[in-house]
Protein backbone atom coordinates (compact mmCIF):
# COMPACT_ATOMS: atom_id res chain seq x y z
CA UNK A 1 0.00 0.00 0.00
CA UNK A 2 2.20 3.04 -1.29
CA UNK A 3 2.03 6.25 -0.02
CA UNK A 4 4.53 8.73 -1.23
CA UNK A 5 4.92 11.70 0.46
CA UNK A 6 7.00 15.09 -1.12
CA UNK A 7 6.93 18.29 -0.81
CA UNK A 8 9.71 19.33 1.96
CA UNK A 9 12.75 21.42 1.80
CA UNK A 10 14.48 23.85 2.97
CA UNK A 11 12.42 26.87 4.20
CA UNK A 12 12.76 30.08 6.18
CA UNK A 13 10.97 30.72 9.11
CA UNK A 14 7.81 32.64 8.47
CA UNK A 15 7.22 31.40 5.43
CA UNK A 16 4.89 28.57 4.07
CA UNK A 17 4.64 24.81 2.63
CA UNK A 18 2.20 22.48 1.16
CA UNK A 19 3.23 18.63 1.89
CA UNK A 20 1.40 16.14 -0.75
CA UNK A 21 1.19 12.59 -0.36
CA UNK A 22 -0.54 10.41 -2.84
CA UNK A 23 -2.03 6.77 -2.63
CA UNK A 24 -2.20 4.15 -4.93
CA UNK A 25 -2.83 0.72 -4.50
CA UNK A 26 -6.42 1.20 -2.59
CA UNK A 27 -9.35 3.18 -2.77
CA UNK A 28 -8.29 6.29 -1.32
CA UNK A 29 -11.53 8.25 -0.69
CA UNK A 30 -12.41 4.83 1.75
CA UNK A 31 -9.39 6.13 4.55
CA UNK A 32 -8.73 8.40 6.76
CA UNK A 33 -5.29 9.99 6.49
CA UNK A 34 -3.32 11.58 9.81
CA UNK A 35 -0.26 13.25 9.43
CA UNK A 36 2.92 12.68 12.02
CA UNK A 37 6.55 14.14 12.12
CA UNK A 38 9.68 13.03 13.79
CA UNK A 39 12.20 15.91 14.89
CA UNK A 40 16.07 15.02 14.64
CA UNK A 41 16.85 13.24 17.81
CA UNK A 42 13.51 13.09 18.61
CA UNK A 43 9.94 10.37 18.97
CA UNK A 44 6.77 10.37 16.94
CA UNK A 45 4.00 13.12 17.39
CA UNK A 46 0.62 12.73 15.56
CA UNK A 47 0.01 16.02 13.46
CA UNK A 48 -3.18 16.02 11.66
CA UNK A 49 -6.03 13.43 10.91
CA UNK A 50 -8.98 14.07 8.04
CA UNK A 51 -11.82 11.46 7.99
CA UNK A 52 -12.68 9.60 5.05
CA UNK A 53 -16.12 11.62 2.94
CA UNK A 54 -18.22 8.87 4.44
CA UNK A 55 -17.39 10.10 8.34
CA UNK A 56 -18.09 13.68 7.14
CA UNK A 57 -14.20 14.66 6.53
CA UNK A 58 -13.92 16.53 9.61
CA UNK A 59 -10.54 17.06 10.58
CA UNK A 60 -8.49 17.14 14.02
CA UNK A 61 -5.31 18.79 15.02
CA UNK A 62 -2.73 18.32 17.41
CA UNK A 63 -2.26 21.29 19.92
CA UNK A 64 1.32 22.51 18.54
CA UNK A 65 -0.09 23.12 15.25
CA UNK A 66 -3.59 24.25 15.44
CA UNK A 67 -3.97 27.10 13.81
CA UNK A 68 -0.86 27.42 11.77
CA UNK A 69 -1.43 23.72 9.73
CA UNK A 70 -4.01 22.34 7.65
CA UNK A 71 -4.96 19.23 6.83
CA UNK A 72 -6.99 18.16 3.22
CA UNK A 73 -7.54 16.08 0.84
CA UNK A 74 -8.15 15.50 -2.99
CA UNK A 75 -10.04 11.90 -3.29
CA UNK A 76 -10.24 12.52 -7.21
CA UNK A 77 -6.35 12.29 -7.27
CA UNK A 78 -6.00 10.12 -4.37
CA UNK A 79 -3.79 12.77 -2.48
CA UNK A 80 -3.43 14.53 1.21
CA UNK A 81 -2.28 17.68 1.74
CA UNK A 82 -0.50 19.27 4.71
CA UNK A 83 -0.64 22.97 4.12
CA UNK A 84 1.89 24.20 6.68
CA UNK A 85 2.01 28.43 7.45
CA UNK A 86 4.19 30.74 10.01
CA UNK A 87 6.81 27.71 10.24
CA UNK A 88 9.08 27.72 13.12
CA UNK A 89 12.30 26.31 13.28
CA UNK A 90 11.12 23.71 16.30
CA UNK A 91 8.77 22.33 12.67
CA UNK A 92 12.05 20.96 11.35
CA UNK A 93 11.26 17.11 10.86
CA UNK A 94 10.69 14.44 9.02
CA UNK A 95 7.04 14.28 8.04
CA UNK A 96 4.89 11.26 7.73
CA UNK A 97 1.78 10.65 6.38
CA UNK A 98 -0.49 7.58 6.63
CA UNK A 99 -3.98 5.90 6.23
CA UNK A 100 -6.14 4.64 8.59
CA UNK A 101 -8.93 5.18 11.94
CA UNK A 102 -12.37 6.45 11.44
CA UNK A 103 -12.94 8.41 14.88
CA UNK A 104 -9.26 9.04 15.65
CA UNK A 105 -5.91 7.94 13.85
CA UNK A 106 -5.30 4.20 14.08
CA UNK A 107 -2.38 3.95 11.18
CA UNK A 108 -1.90 0.88 9.00
CA UNK A 109 0.25 2.02 6.46
CA UNK A 110 2.90 4.96 6.26
CA UNK A 111 5.19 6.69 3.54
CA UNK A 112 8.99 6.76 3.56
CA UNK A 113 8.58 11.12 4.81
CA UNK A 114 9.73 13.55 3.45
CA UNK A 115 12.10 16.28 5.02
CA UNK A 116 11.22 19.67 6.58
CA UNK A 117 13.99 21.97 7.12
CA UNK A 118 12.75 25.27 8.75
CA UNK A 119 15.96 28.11 8.78
CA UNK A 120 17.11 31.35 8.13
CA UNK B 1 -4.01 14.24 27.50
CA UNK B 2 -2.84 10.29 27.95
CA UNK B 3 0.53 9.62 28.63
CA UNK B 4 2.29 6.75 27.39
CA UNK B 5 5.69 5.95 29.07
CA UNK B 6 8.12 3.12 27.33
CA UNK B 7 10.73 1.08 28.57
CA UNK B 8 13.74 0.67 28.38
CA UNK B 9 15.05 3.54 26.36
CA UNK B 10 17.18 1.20 24.80
CA UNK B 11 18.73 -2.15 25.04
CA UNK B 12 21.32 -4.28 23.77
CA UNK B 13 20.83 -7.87 22.24
CA UNK B 14 21.93 -10.95 20.55
CA UNK B 15 20.47 -12.10 17.43
CA UNK B 16 18.19 -15.12 19.21
CA UNK B 17 17.53 -13.57 22.10
CA UNK B 18 13.83 -13.09 23.57
CA UNK B 19 13.51 -9.12 23.86
CA UNK B 20 10.40 -7.24 25.58
CA UNK B 21 9.26 -4.08 25.49
CA UNK B 22 6.80 -2.31 27.96
CA UNK B 23 4.18 0.49 27.36
CA UNK B 24 2.12 2.18 30.15
CA UNK B 25 -0.56 4.55 29.70
CA UNK B 26 -1.38 6.65 32.31
CA UNK B 27 -4.78 5.68 32.31
CA UNK B 28 -6.75 3.05 30.64
CA UNK B 29 -6.99 2.72 27.24
CA UNK B 30 -8.77 -0.63 26.98
CA UNK B 31 -6.73 -2.35 24.07
CA UNK B 32 -6.15 0.78 21.76
CA UNK B 33 -2.79 0.46 20.77
CA UNK B 34 -0.06 -0.28 18.35
CA UNK B 35 3.47 -1.17 18.05
CA UNK B 36 5.47 0.11 15.42
CA UNK B 37 8.74 -0.13 13.93
CA UNK B 38 10.58 2.26 12.24
CA UNK B 39 14.40 2.20 10.14
CA UNK B 40 16.18 4.77 9.29
CA UNK B 41 15.11 5.45 5.59
CA UNK B 42 12.47 2.89 5.30
CA UNK B 43 8.13 3.97 6.01
CA UNK B 44 7.85 2.88 9.39
CA UNK B 45 5.88 -0.25 10.02
CA UNK B 46 2.87 -1.58 11.81
CA UNK B 47 3.68 -4.60 13.54
CA UNK B 48 0.78 -4.91 16.49
CA UNK B 49 -2.74 -3.92 16.18
CA UNK B 50 -5.30 -3.99 19.08
CA UNK B 51 -2.60 -4.51 21.78
CA UNK B 52 -2.39 -8.25 20.57
CA UNK B 53 -3.33 -8.61 17.14
CA UNK B 54 -0.44 -9.41 14.56
CA UNK B 55 -0.52 -7.04 11.60
CA UNK B 56 -0.86 -9.05 8.37
CA UNK B 57 2.85 -10.13 6.69
CA UNK B 58 4.71 -9.55 9.86
CA UNK B 59 6.43 -12.80 11.75
CA UNK B 60 5.06 -14.63 14.34
CA UNK B 61 8.29 -13.94 16.40
CA UNK B 62 6.58 -10.77 17.31
CA UNK B 63 3.56 -10.53 19.88
CA UNK B 64 1.76 -8.41 21.38
CA UNK B 65 0.01 -8.66 24.92
CA UNK B 66 -1.75 -6.24 27.82
CA UNK B 67 -5.15 -4.19 27.74
CA UNK B 68 -5.62 -0.89 30.05
CA UNK B 69 -2.74 0.47 31.33
CA UNK B 70 0.14 -1.68 30.73
CA UNK B 71 0.85 -3.53 27.30
CA UNK B 72 3.92 -5.48 25.93
CA UNK B 73 5.93 -6.43 22.75
CA UNK B 74 7.99 -9.24 22.39
CA UNK B 75 10.15 -10.84 20.06
CA UNK B 76 10.59 -14.42 20.59
CA UNK B 77 14.20 -14.52 18.74
CA UNK B 78 15.64 -11.73 17.96
CA UNK B 79 16.86 -11.62 13.90
CA UNK B 80 19.56 -9.47 12.37
CA UNK B 81 16.72 -7.64 10.46
CA UNK B 82 14.85 -6.33 13.72
CA UNK B 83 17.68 -4.14 15.05
CA UNK B 84 15.02 -0.92 14.89
CA UNK B 85 13.32 1.48 17.00
CA UNK B 86 10.28 0.26 18.29
CA UNK B 87 7.43 3.03 19.41
CA UNK B 88 3.67 2.09 21.14
CA UNK B 89 1.08 4.30 19.87
CA UNK B 90 -2.61 4.94 21.84
CA UNK B 91 -5.23 5.65 20.08
CA UNK B 92 -8.01 5.70 22.27
CA UNK B 93 -8.23 9.28 22.82
CA UNK B 94 -6.97 12.44 21.75
CA UNK B 95 -4.53 13.42 21.39
CA UNK B 96 -3.01 10.07 20.46
CA UNK B 97 0.27 9.87 21.46
CA UNK B 98 3.23 7.60 21.68
CA UNK B 99 5.48 6.14 23.96
CA UNK B 100 9.41 7.59 23.95
CA UNK B 101 10.27 4.51 21.76
CA UNK B 102 13.26 1.64 22.61
CA UNK B 103 16.07 1.11 20.31
CA UNK B 104 17.36 -2.05 19.68
CA UNK B 105 20.76 -2.19 19.23
CA UNK B 106 23.33 -5.32 18.59
CA UNK B 107 25.60 -6.54 21.59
Amino acid sequence: VPLVESGGGLVQPGRSLRLSCIGSGFTFGDYAMSWFRQAPGKGLEWLAFIRSKAYGGTTEYAASVKGRFTISRDDSRSIAYLQMNSLKTEDTALYFCCRGGIRIPKPDYWGQGTQVTVSS
Amino acid sequence: DIQMTQSPSSLSASVGDRVTITCRASQGIRNDLGWYQLEPGKAPKRLIYEASSLQIGVPSRFSGSGSGTEFTLTISSLQPEDFATYYCLQHNSYPPSFGGGTKVEIK
